[in-house]
This record gives structure tokens, sequence and C-alpha cells, in this order.
């Protein structure tokens, strides 16, 4: 079984307030990690997708980083808004079409 | 819009009575997915399709299968549902016809089943 870790499981923040959050997974056989973003009542919908190590990506107020040698992905929201209360799911991509998910973290922003 | 649709959204079967979720897809996407996430554990993926080529995780039990009778549909039957199936279904699809393998899933609502 390959872990996917993510950390908080929750998180609750002020709007305005910046936030992150950790996905740790296995450094072995990499091919890339993926963020998502879950509405309640909506499909998951993708953030980014990270192949390199050192790679930093950005789209509006939410950036993430990734570092493939120590298993760690960050992301990162900067002056959090209620529209952003969703749940934030990683996943591992090995080689090939196998993803392996984390279980979440769920984010609330409290207006 | 390009999208990837699931069928029904909510669906409620007895215990052993086979049922059959479906999902289709508007993106012509060579890769299709189906997930299972029981509450507050991380979606797993069952199995996925490659074009016809079906590819199946060695833990998915064998009450799973699927078909893919052409690029824009894939099915999930249950042949005999017990309790620890409910969970929510979700497809997924990813790639253009000739795109690299990291590309982002596109998602559907999910369907939630329910096992009575």
């Amino acid at each position: 079984i390959l872990n996917v870790e993510q950390s908080p499981q929750s998180l609750h923040v002020q709007e305005g307030d910046s936030t992150n959050f950790t996905c740790s997974f296995p450094s072995s056989n990499f091919y890339a990690l993926h963020w998502y973003r879950w509405e309640t009542a909506k499909s998951p919908e993708a953030l980014f997708v990270m192949t390199l190590n050192g790679d930093e990506k950005k789209k509006g107020r939410i950036s993430a980083t990734l570092n493939t040698k120590e298993g760690y992905s960050y992301l990162y929201i900067k002056g959090s808004q209620p529209e952003d209360s969703a749940t934030y799911l990683c996943a591992l991509q090995q080689s090939g079409n196998q993803f392996y998910f984390g279980t979440g973290t769920s984010l609330t922003v409290i207006p | 819009d390009a999208m990837v649709i699931q069928n029904p959204r909510y669906q409620v079967t007895q215990f052993g009575k086979p049922v059959t979720l479906s999902c289709s897809q508007t993106l012509n996407h060579n890769v299709m997915y189906w997930y299972q996430q029981k509450s507050s554990q991380a979606p797993k993926l069952l199995f996925h399709y490659y074009d016809k080529d079906f590819n199946n995780e060695a833990d998915t039990p064998d009450n799973f299968q699927s078909r893919r009778p052409n690029t824009s549909f894939c099915f999930l039957d249950i042949r005999s549902p017990g309790l620890g199936d409910a969970a929510m279904y979700l497809c997924a699809t990813s790639g253009p016809r000739t795109g690299s393998s990291n590309q982002p899933q596109h998602f559907g609502d999910g369907t939630r089943l329910s096992i009575l």
C-alpha cells in the first residue's frame, strides 16, 4: 500500500488570512504530483500538475511547490476568501496512469 | 461545454443486486478512470482504460468489473454489491488522444451508491 499523506486534515481560517498545507509522498517511482480542489456537490477540479523537483506553479492567489527528493509538496493560498472553502486533494502519479490520492485537507474560510 | 457526466447522481440498490454506474465524456480523452471513495478516505483507483486496454488495480475486488464500449462511455458493474461497497464512485478522464501522460484528470460529479 502506497501512502500519500496530507496535513492538516482540516483547517479553519479567517477571510484574508494566508494559509498552507502539505502533501507527503514516497519519492520512489515519482512521475507527477497533482493538486485538485473539490467543492461540496461539485466535481474535483484540477489546480496544478507538477513534475520537476523545485517546480513552483501559481494560479491567482494559489501557488504550489514541489520537492521530489524529500517527497513533499506545499499548497499556499494567499488572502483566503470564502469561495476558497473546499477540500484540497493531492495525488501522486507514478509511471503510466497509476494515481494515489491523499485524504485531502478540508479548508473553511470564515467571513 | 466539454465535460465528464456520471449517471445517476445517487443510486440505491439492494444487497446482492447487480448495479451499473455510467460515465460519458465529450473530451475525446483516451484514458478513463474509476475511483471509489468511502467516507473520510482517499479516492482509491479501481481500474482505468487506456483506449481499449483495461488496467485493473491489484487490490480491486473481483466483484467490480468495467466496460468501455467506445471512447465516450465507460461503465462500472458491481456484480453482487455488499454493504461495504457503499461509497462515492468517481469517473475521470485524462489526456488528449496524442498527449503526454502527465495531464490533469477531469472528473465527473460522482455517483453516490447506497446499499439496502
